[in-house]
């Protein structure tokens, strides 16, 4: 079974530039999570997704970021003008139906640095 | 305010010897615990998922213990080897008002198995 891929790997860019993560899930996953990660931190949740519909962002920097789930399969994740505190890793994850005490499947990540 | 802590930042230990590593959280009432590892440059990986009502778990040389009373999970590594170094997160899977989840985690902590 494939797992969840996520692309680019790594990515520098100057502030207030854009710039944007694609992530496919594990095949027949219904839920779609995005998480930030800062250096030292654990993950944290940006927007979750239930097939192609928001179930939470409230954690979502809404003025500048943003995320879409066209079919509910794949995902992008955009930022766009970015700042130099969005440098992090962003974690893309999927789980079978999102439900309690699922487990939840990570991709590598991409490694953002903001200059 | 909510809160997740895990035991100091960085634990070192013997090669043979039991790693204990503890995650502590506040103003949260998680239905599940769960444990996942994390490797340099790669996403976490899911090791074990303990109820609220179970009071401990077991997987090969994996315990997990959760008191909903101390607020408290304890993650044991017996016989640890060089390979079980690694950052292991502790996450909270709470409930949504649905059956829904979703995981809060903690910062991690890095253990390090020395020959």
């Amino acid at each position: 079974e494939a797992g969840v891929a996520q692309s680019p790997r790594y990515k520098i860019i100057e502030k207030r530039q854009s710039v944007a993560f694609w992530c496919n899930p594990i095949s027949g996953h219904a839920t779609l999570y995005w998480y930030q990660q800062i250096l030292g931190q654990g993950p944290k949740l940006l927007i979750q997704f239930q097939n192609n519909g928001v179930v939470d962002d409230s954690q979502l920097p809404k003025d500048r970021f943003s995320a879409e789930r066209l079919k509910g399969v794949d995902s992008t994740l955009k930022i766009q003008p970015a700042k130099l505190e969005d440098s992090a890793v962003y974690l893309c994850a999927s789980s079978l139906r999102g439900i309690l005490g699922e487990t939840q499947y990570f991709g590598p990540g991409t490694r953002l640095l903001v200059l | 305010s909510q809160k997740i802590e895990q035991n100091s930042e960085a634990l070192n230990i013997q090669e043979g010897k039991t790693a204990t590593l503890t995650c502590n959280y506040t103003n949260y009432s998680p239905a599940y615990l769960q444990w996942y590892r994390q490797d340099p440059g790669r996403g976490p990986v899911f090791l074990l998922l303990i109820r609220e009502n179970e009071k401990e778990k077991r997987k090969e040389r994996l315990k997990v213990t959760f008191d909903t009373t101390l607020k408290q999970s304890l993650f044991h590594i017996t016989a640890s080897q060089p390979a079980d170094s690694a950052t292991y997160l502790c996450a909270l899977d709470m409930n949504r008002g649905s059956t829904l989840g979703r995981l809060y985690f903690g910062r991690g902590t890095q253990l390090t198995v020395w020959p």
